[in-house]
C-alpha cells in the first residue's frame, strides 16, 4: 500500500529556529504539493514541483520559506528563521493519475 | 482562480441515515477536477471521491456518491447510510485539468464538520 510519508510527524520549536520538514512521494508520482493547514486560513497552497522542477512557489512567503526537491524519492520545505505564525499542519501531496494522496502532515508550533 | 464554497459549517445525522453535503465551485476552466477528502480529528486527509468536469455519470465509491450537477455547478457528497466513524471533517476541492502550471493543485473550501449520532 502505497503511501506519502512525512517527517517529523510533530515538531515544537522556538521563534528564531530553521525547520526542515521532510516528504517521501509515492514511487512514480512525479507532481508534489506542499500545502498548509491553520484554523484561521484553511488549507493553502505553499508550493508545487512537477518532475523535481518547481512549478508554482507564489503561496510561500519568500523571506523565510524555501522548497527543494533533491531527488525524486525526497521533498523539503524549509522555515528559516522561524515565527510563531508559521504554526500550522504542513502536508505534503503527490498526484497519481487523478488523485492526490496526502501525507499524514507535519504539526508545528514555533513558540 | 478557482474557488470552492461550502456553505454548511456543521451538519448532523442519525447513524444509519443518508446526509448530503454542499458544495458549489467556480472555474473559467472547461476541464477540471472535483475531490472530496475527509479529516477526522486525527488530522490525516482521506480521499474519498473523484469527478471529472467530463465524466457524464456521478462518480460512486462504495457509501460515497458524488451528485454532480454541472449547470449549476455543484459537486454536493451523498453519504449514505452514515456510520459513527463518518464524523470527520470534510472538504470539497478542485483543480483544472487544462495544463499549465495551474495543473493539478487543488483549491479547496472551508470545510464542514459532520457529527454522525448514534
Amino acid at each position: 500500500d502505497a503511501r506519502v510519508t512525512q517527517t517529523p510527524r510533530h515538531k515544537v520549536t522556538e521563534m528564531g529556529q530553521e525547520v526542515t520538514m521532510r516528504c517521501q512521494p509515492i514511487l512514480g508520482h512525479n507532481t508534489v504539493f506542499w500545502y498548509r493547514q491553520t484554523m484561521m486560513q484553511g488549507l493553502e497552497l505553499l508550493a508545487y514541483f512537477r518532475n523535481r522542477a518547481p512549478l508554482d512557489d507564489s503561496g510561500m512567503p519568500k523571506d523565510r520559506f524555501s522548497a527543494e526537491m533533491p531527488d525524486a524519492t525526497l521533498a523539503t520545505l524549509k522555515i528559516q528563521p522561524s515565527e510563531p505564525r508559521d504554526s500550522a499542519v504542513y502536508f505534503c501531496a503527490t498526484r497519481g493519475t487523478d488523485t492526490q494522496y496526502f501525507g499524514p502532515g507535519t504539526r508545528l508550533t514555533v513558540l | 482562480a478557482q474557488k470552492i464554497t461550502q456553505t454548511q459549517p456543521g451538519m448532523f445525522v442519525q447513524e444509519k441515515e443518508a446526509v448530503t453535503l454542499d458544495c458549489t465551485y467556480d472555474t473559467s476552466d472547461q476541464s477540471y477536477g472535483l475531490f472530496w477528502y475527509k479529516q477526522p480529528s486525527s488530522g490525516e486527509m482521506i480521499f474519498l471521491i473523484y469527478q471529472g468536469s467530463y465524466d457524464e455519470q456521478n462518480a460512486t465509491e462504495g457509501r460515497y456518491s458524488l451528485n454532480f450537477q454541472k449547470a449549476r455547478k455543484s459537486a454536493n457528497l451523498v453519504i449514505s447510510a452514515s456510520q459513527l466513524g463518518d464524523s470527520a471533517m470534510y472538504f470539497c476541492a478542485i483543480h483544472s485539468n487544462a495544463g499549465g502550471t495551474s495543473y493539478g493543485k487543488l483549491t479547496f473550501g472551508q470545510g464542514t464538520i459532520l457529527t454522525v449520532h448514534p
